[in-house]
């Protein structure tokens, strides 16, 4: 079956401009997240979404980024006023919650420049 | 600051050598400890799921076992090859917390 989507896979962008990630995680899972990794730095957490509870956005860096799940399915990250400091692999995963201690699938990315 | 740690940051094994690397997480509240390997160009991919403290996990030449009590998780490859050559992430389930990664380089 198909894996997570993500789109687009690569973004260039300018210094204070807006963006938006897209995510389609696989057919039936119910948790979603996004993590970011910058250059040279781990994998990062910035939300997490399960099923129709309130998504844990403990982990967004700043008030410019939000992340919306549309019917329990695709996702869309917006990062309002691009910084150089965004740029980023923006990598969206998915889980069947309960299952496997939540093995989590992952997108392929989207890589994130802002000039 | 990161939760969990892993170490060393990268390390070059010689094609046919065997290595292994730690990662260390919170011992409190542990729900489960995942293991992936992230290729170059490539998503992410899930290795092993550990949950019981003693757990050893195999598949192939690459092996992860599991001490909850003290906090800690090594993983082991038996006789590297270049195919193997990948970032390591280790990720504490309960805080959705992974490490920065070991990122290993097989020299033929």
């Amino acid at each position: 079956g198909a894996g997570v989507s993500q789109s687009p896979s690569n973004k260039v962008t300018e210094k204070g401009k807006d963006v938006e990630l897209r995510c389609d995680p696989i057919s039936g899972h119910t948790a979603l997240y996004w993590y970011r990794q910058s250059l040279g730095q781990g994998l990062e957490f910035l939300i997490y979404f399960q099923g129709n509870s309130a998504p844990d956005k403990s982990g967004l860096p700043s008030d410019r980024f939000s992340a919306e799940r549309t019917g329990g399915s695709v996702s869309t990250l917006t990062i309002q006023r691009t910084q150089q400091e965004d740029s980023a692999v923006y990598l969206c995963a998915s889980s069947l919650f309960g299952t496997n201690h939540n093995e989590q699938f992952f997108g392929p990315g989207t890589r994130l420049t802002v000039l | 600051i990161l939760n969990v740690e892993q170490s060393p940051q990268s390390l070059h094994v010689q094609e046919g050598d065997s290595t292994n690397f730690t990662c260390s997480f919170p011992s409190s509240n542990f729900y489960a400890l995942h293991w992936y390997r992230w290729e170059t160009a490539k998503s992410p991919e899930a290795l092993f799921v550990m949950t019981l403290n003693g757990d050893e996990k195999k598949k192939g030449r690459i092996s992860a076992t599991l001490n909850t009590k003290e906090g800690y998780s090594y993983l082991y490859i038996k006789g590297s090859q270049p195919e193997d050559s990948a970032t390591y992430l280790c990720a504490d389930d309960y805080k959705l917390s992974f490490g920065a990664g070991t990122t290993v380089t097989v020299r033929a």
